[in-house]
C-alpha cells in the first residue's frame, strides 16, 4: 500500500539553527500538508500546498517557516532560525484532489527536538 | 474559533465495547473524521462521517453524529488488544482547504486482555 515517508524520524537541533524536515508524499498525490503536535497538545495544522504554491497557512506558519516542492516527489518544510518552542512532532499529509472526502494520507512523523 | 474536545483516555476490557466521544464548536463543518495513531505511526484515517449523515457502520466501528449537540461518538464492537492506540476526532475547517483538519487532543484507548 502506498505510504507517505517522512525523514529523519528524529532530529536533534541547536537553537538558532535552521532545520529542514522532508517529506516523500504519495505519488500520485497532488495536495500536500504539514501539520505540527507539540508535545500533549492537539495535532495542528501549518499549510497546504498545491500547484506548487501554497494554498493555505495557518497563524503558526509565519516567515520563520517555508515550504518547498524542489523535484517531483519530496516536499520540504524548512524551518529557519530554531526557537525552543518548536520542539514538536512534525508530520507530513498527501491527498488526492479527486477523493471527495480529502482522505488525508499522513507520515509517521519527525520528532524536532530544538535545545 | 472552532475547537474540538475529546475525553483523554479510556480503559475497556477486550471483547467489550468501546465509546470514544467528541464534542465539536463549529456547526457547518461538513466532515468530521476519526484518525487512530498506533505508538510510532502515523495518523490512520478509520472512518469519516459527512455532516448530513446521523449514523454511519463500518464492520466493528459506528460513527454516530449529533449535530444539535454537537457531538460525534466512535464505537469499537468486540474491542482487541490491537485497537489499543490514540483515537483523533477532527473537524474539516470551515472554508478550508482539503487538509485543513482541526483535530482534538486525542483519546488514548487502552484494551485489557
Amino acid at each position: 500500500e502506498p505510504e507517505v515517508t517522512q525523514t529523519p524520524s528524529h532530529q536533534v537541533t541547536q537553537m538558532g539553527q535552521e532545520v529542514i524536515l522532508r517529506c516523500v508524499p504519495i505519488s500520485n498525490h497532488l495536495y500536500f500538508y504539514w501539520y505540527r503536535q507539540i508535545l500533549g497538545q492537539k495535532v495542528e495544522f501549518l499549510v497546504s500546498f498545491y500547484n506548487n504554491e501554497i494554498s493555505e497557512k495557518s497563524e503558526i506558519f509565519d516567515d520563520q517557516f517555508s515550504v518547498e516542492r524542489p523535484d517531483g516527489s519530496n516536499f520540504t518544510l524548512k524551518i529557519r532560525s530554531t526557537k525552543l518552542e518548536d520542539s514538536a512532532m512534525y508530520f507530513c499529509a498527501s491527498s488526492d484532489p479527486g477523493t471527495g472526502i480529502a482522505e488525508a494520507f499522513f507520515g509517521q512523523g519527525t520528532r524536532l527536538t530544538v535545545v | 474559533g472552532e475547537d474540538v474536545e475529546q475525553s483523554l483516555f479510556l480503559s475497556v476490557r477486550e471483547g467489550d465495547s468501546s465509546v470514544i466521544n467528541c464534542t465539536y464548536t463549529d456547526s457547518s463543518s461538513t466532515y468530521l473524521y476519526w484518525y487512530k495513531q498506533e505508538p510510532g505511526a502515523g495518523l490512520q484515517l478509520l472512518t469519516y462521517i459527512f455532516s448530513n449523515m446521523d449514523m454511519k457502520q463500518d464492520q466493528r466501528l459506528t460513527v454516530l453524529l449529533n449535530k444539535k449537540d454537537k457531538h460525534l461518538s466512535l464505537r469499537i464492537a468486540d474491542t482487541q488488544t490491537g485497537d489499543s492506540a490514540i483515537y483523533f476526532c477532527a473537524e474539516r475547517k470551515n472554508g478550508g482547504s482539503q487538509g485543513n483538519l482541526i483535530f482534538g487532543k486525542g483519546t488514548k484507548l487502552s484494551v485489557k486482555p
